[in-house]
């Protein structure tokens, strides 16, 4: 199960640019990359899935270098809204029975006006 | 998109009763959905995993006698907290996700449990 290691917290101010960094060291052949965003009181969101490269979707972008040790968050230009706890969880869905979708501290995103 | 729907949304319950929480997939089958808790200011811990037509499997520390799950169905499963107390409050979530693809989970909104 690889774990993942994330800054605890990061601030910026709206219309910049954020990169959040997830660690991954032991993550296995077959494991994909998905980032989470969750507000106070609610559910967790799915932001972004990759496997390689660089994945990107009307949200964010998802930077994988060759070794996939690690993976980048890329939040584009970034507004109050965008203030939230931010989750990458590292797995294989198609493991059946044992994968185990585990949570780390996750990233405190505070944006300041 | 997939939506989970999770209800109730919250609760409050007295010390000793018992409550239930519903998930349900709306617009897919899941035969696999995820129970966690979470405390305030903290991540999420994965309580248990539901599979549909089986036992749970439950993490370790999670009393099963005291977190029932039941997922008698591809779109449904639910979580009973049984002889509740107030150190069970908390906030659960509930996840799915799509059978056979490289899907990411999907979240119910959660339900705030208060135990008086």
């Amino acid at each position: 199960l690889a774990k993942t290691t994330q800054p605890i917290s990061m601030d910026s101010y709206e219309g910049q640019e954020v990169n959040i960094t997830c660690s991954h060291n032991n993550i296995a052949t077959n494991d994909y990359i998905t980032w989470y965003q969750q507000f106070p009181s609610q559910g967790p969101r799915f932001i972004i899935q990759g496997y390689k490269t660089k994945v990107t979707n009307e949200v964010a972008s998802l930077f994988i270098p060759a070794d996939r040790k690690s993976s980048t968050l890329s939040l584009p230009r970034v507004s109050l809204s965008d203030t939230a706890v931010y989750y990458c969880l590292v797995g294989d869905p198609l493991r059946g029975g044992s994968y185990i979708p585990t949570f780390g501290r996750g990233t405190s995103l505070i944006v300041h006006p | 998109g997939a939506v989970v729907s999770q209800h109730p949304s919250w609760v409050i319950c007295k010390s000793g009763t018992s409550v239930k929480i519903e998930c349900r997939s709306l617009d897919f089958q899941a035969t696999t959905m995820f129970w966690y808790r979470q405390f305030p200011k903290q991540s999420l811990m994965l309580m248990a995993t539901s599979n549909e037509g089986s036992k749970a499997t439950y993490e370790q520390g999670v009393e099963k006698d005291k977190f029932l799950i039941n997922h008698a169905s591809l779109t449904l499963s639910t979580l009973t907290v049984t002889s509740a107390h107030p150190e069970d409050s908390s906030f659960y979530i509930c996840s799915a996700r799509d059978r056979g693809r490289h899907s990411p989970l999907h979240f119910g909104n959660g339900t705030r449990l208060t135990v008086t």
